[in-house]
């Protein structure tokens, strides 16, 4: 089945550790995107990836890092930096072609201690 | 992009029709409506998006006004499973295609028996 996985769904981390999370697709999608969402609140963007080898930061970029090697692989590395990292992190897709809608993740939700 | 307003909450009966109204008075020309919903805990769903014209699927409907100021999403016969945070965001139909997705904090729909 097509679609976009997320692992692991739940992930505790000490603080002051980095911690990677996972995004594939099997979509065939060029646009990739990371989310956070904290307890009652929207979703707002971290990063986004249009092609393979190109990212660009969204609205809370700071203490987070992607790479985007593969059109398949979208992952986010939660670093030391981010000052309030615990939050439930979702991954979308998209053709990027107009008019599309995007494909979401089931999230993950880490939780730093 | 063109930023939304939609009620914090509303409640809906069981097998009754649930309409959900988004404000978007500062849309422009080339910018879509779309709609996603957010079971608990999940991932975003992609629901319905239109342009101009009034959009229906076998999940909702999407009525615009006619200076596409605003919007209302009909779910016909809501039911139980229908309860989630529902999401109205406008997009511009770029040239390139690509066009991230920016989420507000949507409307948390409480269907009841």
């Amino acid at each position: 089945d097509g679609g976009i996985t997320q692992s692991p769904k739940y992930l505790f981390r000490k603080e002051g550790q980095n911690v990677t999370l996972s995004c594939e697709q099997n979509l065939n999608h060029d646009a990739m995107y990371w989310y956070r969402q904290d307890p009652g609140q929207g979703l707002r963007l971290i990063y986004y990836s249009q092609i393979v080898n190109d990212f660009q930061k969204g609205d809370i970029a700071e203490g987070y890092s992607v790479s985007r090697e593969k059109k398949e692989s979208f992952p986010l590395t939660v670093t030391s930096a981010q000052k309030n990292p615990t939050a439930f992190y979702l991954c979308a897709s998209s053709t990027g072609t107009v008019n599309t809608e995007a494909f979401f993740g089931q999230g993950t939700r880490l939780t730093v201690v | 992009d063109a930023k939304t307003t939609q009620p914090p909450s509303m409640d809906c009966a069981e097998g009754r029709a649930a309409n959900l109204p988004c404000n978007h008075s500062t849309i422009s020309g080339n910018e879509y409506v779309y709609w996603y919903r957010q079971i608990h805990s999940q991932g975003p769903q992609y629901i319905i998006h239109g342009l101009k014209n009034n959009e229906t699927n076998e999940m909702a409907s999407l009525i615009i006004t006619e200076d596409r100021k605003s919007s209302t999403l009909i779910l016909p016969h809501a039911t139980l499973r229908d309860t989630a945070v529902y999401y109205c965001i406008v997009r511009v139909a770029r040239l390139t295609g690509f066009q991230k997705l920016v989420f507000g904090t949507g409307t948390r729909l409480l269907v009841s028996p």
